[in-house]
C-alpha cells in the first residue's frame, strides 16, 4: 500500500535553513505535495511538485525531488519564527477517477525555531 | 480563512454516544473530503464526496458514516463512540473537477472540529 515517511520534529536556529524530508513508496505517484500546518489551524497547501520535476523553487521554498529513491525534499532559507509550524507531505497516485481522492499524507514534522 | 466551515470547533462527549460533525465547503466546489487527525495515526483520509455522491472510502469506520446535501454542505456521523475516536476531525474542499485528476491536488481545509471522548 501507499505510505508517506517523515521525521516527527526538526528544530532549527533562525535564520538558518530547514530541510524537512519525506520518503514515500508509491512509484505511481503523479504529484507530491507540501502542506503546513500552524497552531490551531487547518492545513494549507505550501506547494507542490509533479514526478517529471526535479526541482521546484517558490521564493525561500525550494522542493527537490528524487524519483528513483522516492525522496522529497523542502527546504526553507532564511527561516523565521512564523515557520514554527507542523509540515505534512503527501502524495497523489495516478488512477483512473478524477479528484484528490486518497491524497496521503505523512505524519507531519513539526519545525521548532530556536532563537 | 480557506473559506471551509466547520462546527462544532470543540466537543466532548461520553463513551457509546453519538455526534455530528458539520462542514460548510467554500463556495463553489463541489468535492468534500473528512479526514481524521491523530497523534498516533496521522492525518488519516476518511470518505470523500462529490457533488452529494460518496467517491472515494479511505480508512473509515462502520461505526462513522457521511453524507453531502444538495447544497454541498456535508456531515459526518459518529456513533458509539470510544476513546479511542478522541480526534481533530478536519473537513477539506476542493474545486477539482470530476474528469481532472488532481490537478494541483489543493484541499482548502477547515479548523477542524476537536472530539474528546470520555
Amino acid at each position: 500500500g501507499e505510505d508517506v515517511e517523515q521525521s516527527l520534529f526538526l528544530s532549527v536556529r533562525e535564520g538558518d535553513s530547514s530541510v524537512i524530508n519525506c520518503t514515500y513508496t508509491d512509484s505511481s505517484s503523479t504529484y507530491l505535495y507540501w502542506y503546513k500546518q500552524e497552531p490551531g489551524a487547518g492545513l494549507q497547501l505550501l506547494t507542490y511538485i509533479f514526478s517529471n520535476m526535479d526541482m521546484k523553487q517558490d521564493q525561500r521554498l525550494t522542493v527537490l525531488l528524487n524519483k528513483k529513491d522516492k525522496h522529497l525534499s523542502l527546504r526553507i532559507a532564511d527561516t523565521q519564527t512564523g515557520d514554527s509550524a507542523i509540515y505534512f507531505c503527501a502524495e497523489s497516485p495516478l488512477y483512473s477517477g478524477g479528484g484528490a481522492d486518497g491524497l496521503t499524507f505523512g505524519k507531519g514534522t513539526h519545525l521548532i525555531i530556536q532563537p | 480563512d480557506s473559506g471551509v466551515t466547520q462546527t462544532p470547533k470543540h466537543l466532548i462527549t461520553a463513551t457509546g454516544q453519538r455526534v455530528t460533525l458539520r462542514c460548510s465547503p467554500r463556495s463553489g466546489d463541489l468535492s468534500v473530503y473528512w479526514y481524521q487527525q491523530s497523534l498516533d495515526q496521522g492525518l488519516q483520509f476518511l470518505i470523500q464526496y462529490y457533488n452529494g455522491e460518496e467517491r472515494a472510502k479511505g480508512n473509515i469506520l462502520e461505526r462513522f458514516s457521511a453524507q453531502q446535501f444538495p447544497d454541498l454542505h456535508s456531515e459526518l456521523n459518529l456513533s458509539s463512540l470510544e476513546l479511542g475516536d478522541s480526534a481533530l476531525y478536519f473537513c477539506a474542499s476542493s474545486a477539482e473537477p470530476e474528469t481532472l485528476a488532481g490537478v494541483t491536488g489543493e484541499l482548502f481545509f477547515g479548523e477542524g472540529s476537536r472530539l474528546t471522548v470520555l
